[in-house]
């Protein structure tokens, strides 16, 4: 039971161009969501996250947009640079604090 | 936020062998989390380690294949069990959350290969 749902598992975007990656969820106890970028050979990092009080939440170049009418959210990067380059991952709990339920990741791709 | 060291970073085992990851934090935590990510998929909550008690394990991981260790606050091991190739994975250790809600801290993964 895949309750966070990444379907696209990649996107290439150009340089200076906006990215836009996507995220699905089925449990509608999920309060608090998260997205989190990781490099090769390291660990994810935290990017952004956003309550389910709000729908929308921006720090610098990216924003993540909150629709939970349609149990859906997406990552805004904007612009897009090529050290964006990386797999990036949703995640989900229940309430902030509470262990995490991850998606598949998507890899990006900016290409210069 | 902490700072976490993880090792090995990779190993190719044999199977029927036993790989033990350590995670070192450089503060005190109260929880500890052990992920693994398999090939193409999410990463996957194996366990909840905290100091003191035994590990809290999500449904299809046990104790017997994924022993875990917390002596104390900074500090846990993963072990993982009479390998076979489909534990070929990367295995995480994570910590949080921190200042920002939500905020875990990953170390920064095993990659475990079996032959």
């Amino acid at each position: 039971d895949q309750q966070v749902k990444q379907n696209s598992p990649s996107l290439s975007v150009q340089e200076g161009r906006i990215s836009i990656l996507n995220c699905d969820y089925t449990n509608s106890m999920f309060d608090y969501f998260l997205w989190y970028k990781k490099y090769p050979a390291e660990g994810p990092t935290f990017l952004i996250s956003i309550s389910s009080i709000k729908d929308k939440n921006e720090d610098g170049r990216f924003t993540v947009f909150l629709n939970k009418s349609a149990k859906h959210l997406s990552l805004h990067i904007v612009p897009s640079q090529p050290g964006d380059s990386a797999v990036y991952f949703c995640a989900a709990s229940v309430t902030s604090g509470s262990r995490l339920t991850f998606g598949e990741g998507t890899q990006l791709t900016v290409n210069p | 936020s902490a700072v976490i060291s993880q090792k090995p970073s990779r190993d190719i085992c044999q199977r029927g062998t036993s790989l033990t990851i350590q995670c070192q934090v450089d503060s005190q935590v109260t929880m500890m989390f052990w992920y693994r990510q398999q090939p193409g998929q999410s990463l996957t909550l194996i366990a909840t380690a905290n100091q003191g008690s035994e590990a809290t394990y999500e449904s299809g991981f046990v104790i017997d294949k994924f022993p875990i260790s917390r002596p104390n606050l900074t500090f846990s091991t993963l072990t993982v069990s009479n390998m076979s190739p489909e534990d070929s994975s990367i295995y995480l250790c994570s910590v949080g959350p921190g200042p920002i809600p939500g905020g875990y801290t990953f170390g920064s993964g095993t990659r475990l290969t079996v032959v």
